[in-house]
């Protein structure tokens, strides 16, 4: 799997949009882009995914730069159930298996 | 539709006992994965299983850990003897490979276990 690289942390206001970006640049044309998230405690959550569009889904949009070698994920209106640490993966389409880095911590401030 | 079961939720054991994890992937998924957390390492692969049969275990740490998939809907990860350093949080998760990729990996809320 190609490497990502995160942010360590960042902060969002809550009510804000949370923009978490990610590096993949040396991503290959069969791998996709995975977002999940992982509250404390709790099992890794399935955010969204995408291989060149852009997407949207309930939970969140993720935008994918035309080369492919970066992406972001918009959390629209963060509050503070949103505190987790966001695991950006690229992941071969034919492969099953998720290989997690760090992540990146966000923390929503009241 | 019930997740990814796992069970125990948490477990407490003295070294040197055999323990063992157990997961329920979600009816109808073909690919199952055991996964450990731990502060030091994070997220880790351990093995996965697809159609029931391991496709890659080379994240099994050593001899003492083992996994098994019997059938579709039940797979074990046993740990015998147990180590302090086995002490870590154990997901279970499964998704629907069709083989052409953008299937979702689905994870259970894990098995806390601790090895005095």
């Amino acid at each position: 799997d190609a490497k990502t690289t995160q942010p360590t942390s960042m902060d969002c206001a809550e009510g804000r949009a949370a923009n978490l970006p990610c590096n993949h640049s040396t991503i290959s044309g069969n791998e996709y882009v995975y977002w999940y998230r992982q509250i404390h405690s709790q099992g890794p959550q399935y955010i969204i995914h995408g291989l060149k569009n852009n997407e949207t889904n309930e939970m969140a949009s993720l935008i994918i730069t035309e080369d492919r070698k970066s992406s972001t994920l918009i959390l629209p209106h963060a509050t503070l159930r949103d505190t987790a640490v966001y695991y950006c993966i690229v992941r071969v389409g034919r492969d099953d298996k998720i290989i997690f880095g760090k992540g990146t911590r966000l923390h929503i401030l009241p | 539709d019930a997740g990814v079961i796992q069970s125990p939720r948490h477990e407490v054991t003295e070294m040197g006992q055999e323990v063992t994890l157990r997961c329920k992937p979600i009816s109808g998924h073909n690919s199952l994965f055991w996964y450990r957390q731990t502060m030091m390492r994070g997220l880790e692969l351990l093995i996965y299983f697809n159609n029931n049969v391991p496709i890659d275990d080379s994240g099994m740490p050593e001899d003492r850990f083992s996994a098994k998939m019997p059938n579709a809907s039940f797979s074990t990860l046993k740990i015998q003897p147990s180590e302090p350093r086995d002490s870590a949080v154990y997901f279970c998760a499964s998704s629907y490979n069709r083989g052409q990729g953008g299937n979702t990996i689905y994870f259970g809320e894990g098995s806390w276990l601790t090895v005095v």
